[in-house]
């Protein structure tokens, strides 16, 4: 199957800094990337959609000059938290839409874990 | 955006057939059923995605009634290994345009020994 990646896996900061978290579509190319959080013990949620060459488009309730999304290129998207704090703590996966035969399918990256003190 | 049901839990013993069920009456014409696992702290893995009737691949099946607003996961003989949550979600259609996929509370499905 296809292959998400996600960089880094982890990271500690400190409240008031920003992170930037990357996720690459590894063997094929996605027009569309996707980003969740998730909190322990529960379900993902989606936080916005990530068009190639556009603006994302962000769910109700998430801030968009917080989470800040770039799709630069069809293989690459990246997260930026600006200025986290540690209610930003929480488990971040993004995922990339690529085609299987016919079919569209998502392919998850590993997450990244970050940890906001 | 068709919304998933599935149980919340369930349990079961190494070497049995586990059979996860979904319900999704609002499912569109163009949209497929996926089925993911997920392990604490790793991202989603696909298992098998299926339109209707059945299909089958090296670890799971996926069995779709004639009028597609439920489908059933079927994992054979499983091992302490499969413990894991299982989200079924319905969406990416064939030909679609951009279709976001909204995930449900998943199955969280304990084997024992």
């Amino acid at each position: 199957g296809a292959v998400v990646s996600q960089h880094p896996s982890r990271v500690i900061c400190k409240s008031g800094t920003s992170v930037k978290i990357e996720c690459r579509s590894l063997d094929f190319q996605a027009t569309t990337m996707f980003w969740y959080r998730q909190f322990p013990k529960q379900s993902l949620m989606l936080m916005a959609t990530s068009n190639e060459g556009s603006k994302a488009t962000y769910e109700q309730g998430v801030e968009k000059d917080k989470f800040l999304i770039n799709h630069a290129s069809l293989t690459l998207s990246t997260l930026t938290v600006t200025s986290a704090h540690p209610e930003d703590s929480s488990f971040y996966i993004c995922s990339a839409r690529g085609r299987q035969g016919n079919t569209d399918t998502q392919y998850f990256g590993p997450g990244t874990r970050l940890t906001v003190l | 955006l068709a919304k998933t049901t599935q149980p919340i839990s369930m349990d079961s013993y190494e070497g049995q057939e586990v059979n996860i069920t979904c319900s999704h009456n609002n499912i569109a014409t163009n949209d497929y059923i996926t089925w993911y696992q997920q392990f604490p702290s790793q991202g989603p893995r696909f298992i098998i995605q299926g339109y209707k009737t059945k299909v089958t691949n090296e670890v799971a099946s996926l069995f779709i009634p004639a009028d597609r607003k439920s489908s059933t996961l079927s994992l054979p003989r499983v091992s302490l290994s499969d413990t894991a949550v299982y989200y079924c979600l319905v969406g990416a259609g064939l030909y679609s345009s951009a279709s976001k996929i909204i995930f449900g509370s998943g199955t969280r499905l304990s084997i024992r020994p």
